[in-house]
């Protein structure tokens, strides 16, 4: 069965701080992977990922995805309180139609 | 230009009912995909609507039955309400495959009591 988990499940950090947020996966018959970021309802895109060791950036967000240890990172440098948010982690096989979500990271950046 | 719309924003229903819950795509999107999203949980797949059929479901059981309209416009259909149904339900557009294109709606708030 494909599995999404992401760590840590919940992050406090001050104004300032940079943090690193993981997700491991096992899906079978991979095609890309995603980073949502959820306010309060709807979850925006961040990035999707498809190759392996290939950085994507957004201003103070950046993430990178691993294709052979199965994994991605998504770092914040600079935190600011508007990041405060649960992140997800989501993969997509060739398999089918469907995203495969983590259980998300909850950041909270404290003034 | 709109984005995805959800109908209701909030909904409490008594355990047995049905509910009806309503999505509208955004514009130029031709592909509807449902997800259960229980609190402290990562969305799951109940199923995803291309020209007006059934592409896939994922494990859900049959309570769970939608419909999309010749206007991309979709529907979730919801019987015999348990209390573990109780749930932010969020409807995704995209045009075609392209799951990097998903938008999301902001979804439904229901309860069941």
């Amino acid at each position: 069965e494909d599995k999404v988990v992401q760590s840590p499940l919940s992050l406090v950090v001050h104004e300032g701080d940079t943090v690193t947020l993981n997700c491991s996966y096992e899906v079978t018959n991979f095609r890309s992977l995603l980073w949502y970021k959820q306010e309060k309802k709807a979850p925006t895109f961040l990035f999707m990922l498809t190759s392996s060791g290939i950085e994507k950036k957004s201003g103070r967000l950046s993430s990178i995805l691993d294709k052979k240890e199965l994994f991605s990172i998504l770092n914040i440098t600079a935190t600011q309180t508007g990041d405060s948010a649960v992140y997800l982690c989501a993969v997509a096989s060739n398999s089918g139609y469907a995203l495969n979500f983590g259980k998300g990271t909850s950041l909270l950046v404290t003034p | 230009d709109a984005g995805v719309t959800q109908s209701p924003t909030h909904l409490i229903k008594t355990r047995g009912q049905q509910v009806t819950l309503r999505c509208s795509p955004k514009s130029g999107h031709d592909t509807v995909s449902w997800y259960q999203q229980a609190l402290g949980q990562g969305p799951q797949f109940i199923f995803q609507y291309y020209e007006e059929e059934e592409r896939q479901r994922g494990n859900f059981p049959d309570r769970f039955s939608g419909h999309q309209f010749p206007n991309y416009s979709s529907e979730l259909n919801v019987n015999a309400l348990l209390l573990g149904d109780s749930a932010l339900y969020l409807c995704a557009s995209s045009l075609g495959t392209r799951v990097g294109g998903y938008t999301f709606g902001s979804g439904t708030r229901l309860t069941v009591v």
